[in-house]
C-alpha cells in the first residue's frame, strides 16, 4: 500500500546532539513538507519541498534543515541551534490537492 | 497571509449529542478548506475538503462541514456523536495553488457515555 513512513516513532536526543527524522513516501507526490506540532498551537510549518533539489524555509525554519536528493525522501535534521526540539513532528506530502500524513515522531531531548 | 481560528480549545458532548466544531478563517481569495483527525501520537487524517463546488460537504465517519462565505466559516458537524468521534480535530486553508497549509490550533473532542 501506498503511504508515507516516519521513523524511528521515539526519539531522544541528548542536550547538544543534532538528530536526523526519517520521511519515505511511495505515493508519486512531489511536494514534501515538515511541520512541528506542540500542545495547544496546532502544526506549524518548518520545510518544504515542492520538486527534488529545491526546498524552502517555512514559517519555524530556525535550528532545522533538511534535504531532497530523491522524490521518495525528505529527511529532517534537528541541529543543536534548535532552543527546544521536544515536539511531535509531522512529514506530510501531497500531488498538489491535499496532504497525506506520516505517523509521526516524537523527539524528546533528555 | 492566510490564517484559521479554533473556538474552543475542548469541547465535551454526550454520546448521541450533536458534535459542532468551530472554524473561521480570512482569506483576501476564495480558499480550500479542509478538517483533518487526528488520534493519539498519530499524524493526521482527511475527514472532508471544500474545493469551490458545493458549500455542503459530507465527509468520513459521518462528518460534514458548511462553507458560509459571508460568515468566513467552515463549521464541522456531526448529528450524533459516537466515543470512537473522541480525538483532536485541526482546520486548514490552503491557498489555490496548495502549496501551503495553514492550521487552526486543534479542538479536542471528548464524547461522554
Amino acid at each position: 500500500d501506498g503511504g508515507i513512513t516516519q521513523s524511528p516513532k521515539y526519539l531522544f536526543r541528548k542536550e547538544g546532539q543534532n538528530v536526523t527524522l526519517s520521511c519515505e513516501q511511495n505515493l508519486n507526490h512531489d511536494a514534501m513538507y515538515w511541520y512541528r506540532q506542540d500542545p495547544g498551537q496546532g502544526l506549524r510549518l518548518i520545510y518544504y519541498s515542492q520538486i527534488v533539489n529545491d526546498f524552502q524555509k517555512g514559517d519555524i525554519a530556525e535550528g532545522y534543515s533538511v534535504s531532497r536528493e530523491k522524490k521518495e525522501s525528505f529527511p529532517l535534521t534537528v541541529t543543536s541551534a534548535q532552543k527546544n526540539p521536544t515536539a511531535f513532528y509531522l512529514c506530510a506530502s501531497s500531488p498538489g490537492y491535499g496532504y497525506t500524513f506520516g505517523s509521526g515522531t516524537r523527539l524528546t531531548v533528555v | 497571509a492566510q490564517s484559521v481560528t479554533q473556538l474552543g480549545s475542548h469541547v465535551s458532548v454526550s454520546e448521541g449529542a450533536l458534535v459542532l466544531l468551530r472554524c473561521n478563517y480570512s482569506s483576501s481569495v476564495p480558499p480550500y478548506l479542509f478538517w483533518y483527525v487526528q488520534y493519539p501520537n498519530q499524524g493526521l487524517q482527511l475527514l472532508l475538503k471544500y474545493t469551490s463546488a458545493a458549500t455542503l460537504v459530507k465527509g468520513i465517519n459521518g462528518f460534514e462541514a458548511e462553507f458560509k462565505k459571508s460568515e468566513t466559516s467552515f463549521h464541522l458537524t456531526k448529528p450524533s456523536a459516537h466515543m470512537s468521534d473522541a480525538a483532536e480535530y485541526f482546520c486548514a486553508v490552503s491557498e489555490y495553488n496548495f502549496n501551503k497549509f495553514y492550521f487552526g490550533s486543534g479542538t479536542k473532542l471528548n464524547v461522554k457515555p
